[in-house]
């Protein structure tokens, strides 16, 4: 079945130094969303990309879906401490079924 | 207005014994899903809803997991005969409608301990 892998699990940044997150689909995606989970809360809805190649920004977050429709990024620059929290990738199939298959996540900490 | 909410909270139980999760959806929204995250892990999809139909029951772990939804609103999740294994945050999210074009809005989620 579908799955989408998630890299890396775990980051420790300096605060001000970028993170990336990776996330690969094992099939091609109708899109993709990004979701922020801070500890001990609930996800919640960053951002989503649908076209082939689209890179989309949200101040210091920047979001790219790969040509292939296959694997995106969420890049941050200059981190800061609100930043922290788990980043999940979440991708859909192409018959729109409504499942979203979500990656693992990748756990942000940035050190003042 | 009102975001998703999730009763109980936290649910301590013994092992064997059933628990029932219950959503409360955003008012509008006719889909709705339920996701399982244990300790440190990713979002296992379970099960979602469109309307009160369950298009997609793939993803629950075995016989002893069930959900319905009833109204076109509130859904409750059933866990018979709870295992330790089943110990786990469940969340719930519901959409405009289903697709996955569409947000998903999460609810706090009901941590289950099962002793």
């Amino acid at each position: 079945g579908q799955q989408v892998m998630q890299i890396p699990q775990y980051q420790h940044v300096q605060e001000g130094e970028d993170f990336t997150t990776y996330c690969n689909s094992s099939t091609t995606l109708s899109n993709i969303q990004w979701y922020k989970q801070r500890p001990g809360g609930h996800p919640v809805f960053l951002i989503q990309l649908v076209k082939s190649g689209e890179v989309k920004k949200q101040k210091r977050l920047t979001f790219q879906f790969g040509e292939a429709k296959k694997n995106s990024s969420l890049h941050i620059t200059a981190t800061q401490t609100t930043d922290v929290g788990t980043y999940f990738c979440a991708g859909g199939g192409s018959s729109n079924t409504g499942k979203l298959i979500f990656g693992q996540g990748t756990t942000l900490q940035v050190k003042p | 207005g009102a975001g998703v909410s999730q009763s109980p909270s936290n649910k301590v139980t013994e092992k064997g014994k059933d628990v029932e999760l219950r959503c409360d959806p955003i008012s509008g929204h006719t889909a709705l899903y339920w996701y399982r995250q244990s300790l440190g892990q990713g979002l296992e999809f379970l099960i979602y809803f469109q309307g009160n139909s369950a298009p997609d029951k793939s993803g629950l772990p075995s016989d002893r997991f069930s959900a319905e939804r009833t109204g076109g609103s509130v859904s409750t999740l059933t866990i018979q005969r709870t295992q330790q294994e089943d110990s786990a945050v469940y969340l719930c999210a519901s959409s405009l409608i289903a697709g996955v074009i569409h947000e998903q809005f999460f609810g706090p989620g009901t941590r289950l301990t099962v002793l």
